[in-house]
């Protein structure tokens, strides 16, 4: 199995500072998702990077797929509270072919304060 | 669009009860899979069925668990007897078939507790 790692674990800031959240892996992805989940829901998809060094950005949000394709991040510029949840990275699964089975990482929990 | 629909959203029971966790995937989708998550361990893939038949259950904890999919639109996973360890949320996820980029949708989950 490949693992994935973030970091931080845990991150609270204030409304209106910026942040970034790092997913890293010794292994190589042809693909990562980024997903956010919030209290009580399951884990929505954000994001997709599939190129070595792509950047992807969604309103506030930048994400990073890095060259050698074993590691992303994402930034987020003036946090709002509103971006407050569960931040998971994942990949398919290295030999999954056609399956589409996802490593997820442990994820980075952001709370905004207003 | 009705997403994925998980029921219950809440289950308290006493341990050596038979739990039973059902799932309605999104209509269309070829791909289904059960998930658990915990503080601990995130979020652990458990099984995973493709057109309606189990392709990995490696996930699945020991055999008191076991998930079944009578058809494209219902999944259950079954804990019997059920313990406290077995405390978690539990997602159900489908998806499509075609390409690996294809996104996971997640129900609600069913937040488990066992006394």
């Amino acid at each position: 199995t490949q693992l994935l790692e973030q970091s931080p674990q845990f991150l609270s800031i204030q409304e209106g500072e910026n942040l970034t959240v790092y997913c890293n892996s010794s292994s190589v992805f042809s693909s990562l998702q980024w997903y956010r989940q919030e209290p009580g829901e399951g884990p929505v998809l954000l994001v997709t990077v599939v190129t070595g060094g792509e950047v992807k950005k969604l309103k506030r949000l930048t994400f990073q797929f890095g060259d050698a394709r074993k590691d992303s991040s994402l930034h987020i510029t003036a946090a709002q509270p509103g971006d407050t949840g569960l931040y998971l990275c994942a990949g398919p699964e290295k030999g999954s072919g056609s399956a589409r089975q996802l490593t997820f990482g442990s994820g980075t929990q952001l709370t905004v304060l207003p | 669009d009705a997403g994925v629909i998980q029921s219950p959203r809440h289950e308290v029971t006493e341990m050596g009860q038979e739990v039973t966790l059902r799932c309605k995937p999104i209509s269309g989708h070829d791909y289904l899979f059960w998930y658990r998550q915990t503080m601990m361990r995130g979020l652990e893939l458990l099984i995973y069925f493709n057109n309606n038949v189990p392709i990995d259950d490696s996930g699945m904890p020991e055999d008191r668990f076991s998930a079944k999919m009578p058809n494209a639109s219902f999944s259950t996973l079954k804990i019997q007897p059920s313990e406290p360890r077995d405390s978690a949320v539990y997602f159900c996820a489908s998806s499509l078939a075609r390409g690996e980029l294809q996104p996971q949708h997640f129900g609600d989950g069913t937040r488990l507790s066992i006394l």
